[in-house]
């Protein structure tokens, strides 16, 4: 069973471009979490998506940042407009359910993040 | 709203000596989890623990250990015997059901070890 995979795993992007970073769960998993990680920060949730659905978002920039998990295919993380703030690591991790019920807990796998480098 | 604070953001120790790393967390749910990960200089995260607040035994695993202390909302994490592969940034990190699961990471230790 593969694990979660990102890409690319580096990205360069000039100021004012877009970025698309990619997550694919590992299989039959549905929910998906994107955190990011700041240099010499520690990583910080931005968004959590079941298929089809955002369910928290909470942690995202107000703008310039979306976030999808469609029926079919990755989830992505799309930056519009980047600038050199956005620099950073993007981490997604993978669930096969978000609430597991009291008591029992759904791990969530982390994929190898995905270092994007705004120029 | 959670919280991790890790106060130590960087340890340097010489090879075999024993190094404890510090975590506090803040939370008004009854029902979290918490966890260490550790991140080499290759960039990935790598789960070491999870432990459930209402499980408060403390663990052993190899030179690895934890002591979780809800009294005073701390959860350590000791490593004994240091190698030079032990070297990495260490993220001690918090998660309740009420809010997803989603992560509250602490702003991570780095560890150096040197020879």
């Amino acid at each position: 069973n593969a694990g979660v995979m990102q890409n690319p795993r580096h990205l360069v992007r000039r100021r004012g471009q877009e970025a698309r970073l990619r997550c694919s769960p590992m299989k039959g998993h549905s929910h998906v979490y994107w955190y990011r990680q700041l240099p010499e920060e520690g990583l910080k949730f931005m968004v959590y998506l079941q298929k089809e659905n955002i369910i928290d978002e909470s942690g995202m920039p107000k703008e310039r940042f979306s976030a999808e998990f469609p029926k079919e295919g990755p989830s992505i993380l799309r930056i519009q407009q980047v600038v050199r703030g956005d620099s950073a690591a993007y981490f997604c991790a993978s669930s096969p359910r978000g609430l597991a019920g009291v008591g029992a807990y759904n791990e969530q796998f982390f994929g190898p993040g995905t270092r994007l480098t705004v120029l | 709203a959670q919280k991790v604070t890790q106060a130590q953001t960087e340890i340097s120790v010489v090879e075999k000596e024993d190094v404890t790393l510090d975590c506090v967390y803040e939370t008004r749910d009854t029902t979290y989890y918490l966890f260490w990960y550790k991140q080499p200089p290759s960039g990935e995260l790598v789960f070491l623990i999870r432990r459930n607040s209402f499980d408060e035994q403390n663990e052993i695993s190899g030179r690895y250990s934890w002591n979780f202390q809800k009294s005073t909302s701390s959860f350590n994490f000791t490593i004994t015997a240091s190698q030079v592969v032990d070297s990495a940034v260490y993220f001690c990190a918090l998660s309740v059901e009420a809010a997803g699961n989603k992560l509250t990471f602490g702003g991570g230790t780095r560890v150096l070890v040197k020879p």
